[in-house]
């Protein structure tokens, strides 16, 4: 089946700073990369995704990139503030019928003012 | 329009005793999954079901049982808890039209002493 591994698990930004959160996935047959952010004592949510047929996807401060080929996608957050602290999940959808989703393990943020 | 409702929040059971994770969502989405999050280890899928009558296993499936009779409901059941399954659980639908967003619910913390 389908096995995601993120990467850093902790990651540390002054505020203003870029940060990079990269994942990768095994079954080249995934299509859907959505992004979650969870904040402390929070559900995740929703922040930006990504689709098989698109290599990159902006959204304010906030861009996700997309190699197929290398079976890897990242998260890249511009111009960062304390409000962004929080853990970031990647994940991949492997199946082209249903909603399914795999996890990677979690990136935990902190932006330092 | 509450969107995706877990009950309990908290729960702490003995070990080998049984119980019920509610979960029931009012946006009529088809596709329904939970997971468990446990530190460093990310949203683990435990079952997951595209629609009313039909229901599969994710990645850690084992001591878990589920149902789908209803849309709306998707409930978890604990055969016989173990302290390994100490965890936050977490619910989540959605519309289950393939790589479609998924709502959270505010997820149970189950402590099994």
């Amino acid at each position: 089946g389908e096995n995601v591994e993120q990467h850093p698990s902790t990651l540390s930004v002054q505020e203003g700073d870029s940060a990079v959160i990269k994942c990768t996935y095994s079954d080249s047959a995934s299509n859907y990369f959505p992004w979650y952010k969870q904040e402390l004592g929070k559900r995740p949510q929703l922040i930006i995704d990504i689709r098989s047929n698109v290599g990159e996807k902006k959204d304010q401060r906030i861009a996700v990139t997309l190699n197929k080929t290398a079976k890897h996608f990242s998260l890249h957050i511009t111009e960062t503030q304390p409000e962004d602290s929080a853990v970031y999940f990647c994940a991949a959808s492997p199946s082209y019928n249903t909603d399914k989703l795999i996890f990677g393990t979690g990136t935990r943020l902190q932006v330092f003012p | 329009n509450a969107g995706v409702t877990q009950t309990p929040k908290f729960q702490v059971l003995k070990t080998g005793q049984s119980m019920t994770l509610q979960c029931a969502q009012d946006m009529n989405h088809e596709y329904m999954s939970w997971y468990r999050q446990d530190p460093g280890m990310g949203l683990r899928l435990i079952h997951y079901s595209v629609g009313a009558g039909i229901t599969d296993q994710g990645e850690v499936p084992n001591g878990y049982n589920v149902s789908r009779s209803t849309t709306e409901d998707f409930p978890l059941r604990l055969l016989s808890a173990a302290p390994s399954q100490t965890s936050v659980y977490f619910c989540a639908s959605s519309r289950g039209e393939v790589n479609t967003e998924a709502f959270f619910g505010q997820g149970t913390r189950l402590t099994v002493v």
